[in-house]
């Protein structure tokens, strides 16, 4: 069974919007959840590490909660911008082993 | 600074050639290593993770291999290639012993096409 799922495939927002995305979780609530970003071509790029204690984390324009009721993350990125153009993926760890990754979300930012 | 080097870049191999992945770390000792690979329109699925020398688990059955000859490197093998193996290949590390709060880095990955 999918132990964490990203529902959308894409997203299409204008420049100078929040770009909102949804990564649900089932079983279990994970000590942390984890997001990245990848270029097409690219290996991901570590963004943010938000623990089950934490309700919300914020880098520069990126905003991201833990939401454990509604076992969600949410990931924000405000202002955004045509750069901002990439694959999220949200992962989490499950038991011993290492990290489970989402599909991903396709982040297109339109000028 | 860590810096991770994987290679080659990208293969072309003919159904049930072999197949070698290599993949090296610099600036650490003792990381936790992966072995990752990304089909088209799925997610990152983890093939292999080690914990040191010599220690592989395998995550999914199938006929790829994987050793950690050496702290720092790991190789991804196949003694015969399926048409199913392509993909993008994506090796990575991360530090603490149990995974908790385990940030992962990653290479710049290895586009395999069999054919």
């Amino acid at each position: 069974s999918q132990k964490i799922e990203q529902n959308s495939e894409a997203l299409n927002i204008q420049e100078g919007k929040t770009a909102t995305l949804t990564c649900n979780y089932t079983n279990y609530s994970p000590a942390y959840l984890q997001w990245y970003r990848q270029d097409p071509g690219r290996g991901p790029v570590f963004l943010l590490l938000i623990r089950e204690n934490e309700k919300e984390k914020r880098k520069e324009r990126l905003k991201v909660t833990f939401d454990t009721t509604l076992k969600q993350s949410l990931f924000h990125i405000t202002a955004s911008q045509p750069a901002d153009s990439a694959t999220y993926l949200c992962a989490r760890p499950l038991g011993n082993t290492p990290l489970v990754f989402g599909k991903g979300t396709r982040l297109s930012v339109i000028a | 600074s860590q810096t991770i080097h994987q290679w080659p870049a990208t293969l072309v191999q003919p159904v049930g050639s072999p197949l070698s992945l290599e993949c090296t770390v610099e600036g650490t000792s003792n990381p936790n290593l992966y072995w990752y690979r990304q089909a088209a329109g799925r997610g990152l699925q983890l093939l292999f993770y080690s914990v040191g020398i010599g220690q592989i688990s395998s995550e999914v059955p199938q006929n790829l291999s994987a050793s950690r000859p050496q702290d720092r490197q790991f190789i991804l093998s196949s003694k015969k290639l399926l048409l199913s193996d392509s993909g993008f290949y994506l090796c990575a590390w991360g530090k603490t012993p149990k995974f908790s709060g385990n940030t992962i880095y990653f290479g710049e990955g290895s586009w395999l096409t069999v054919v």
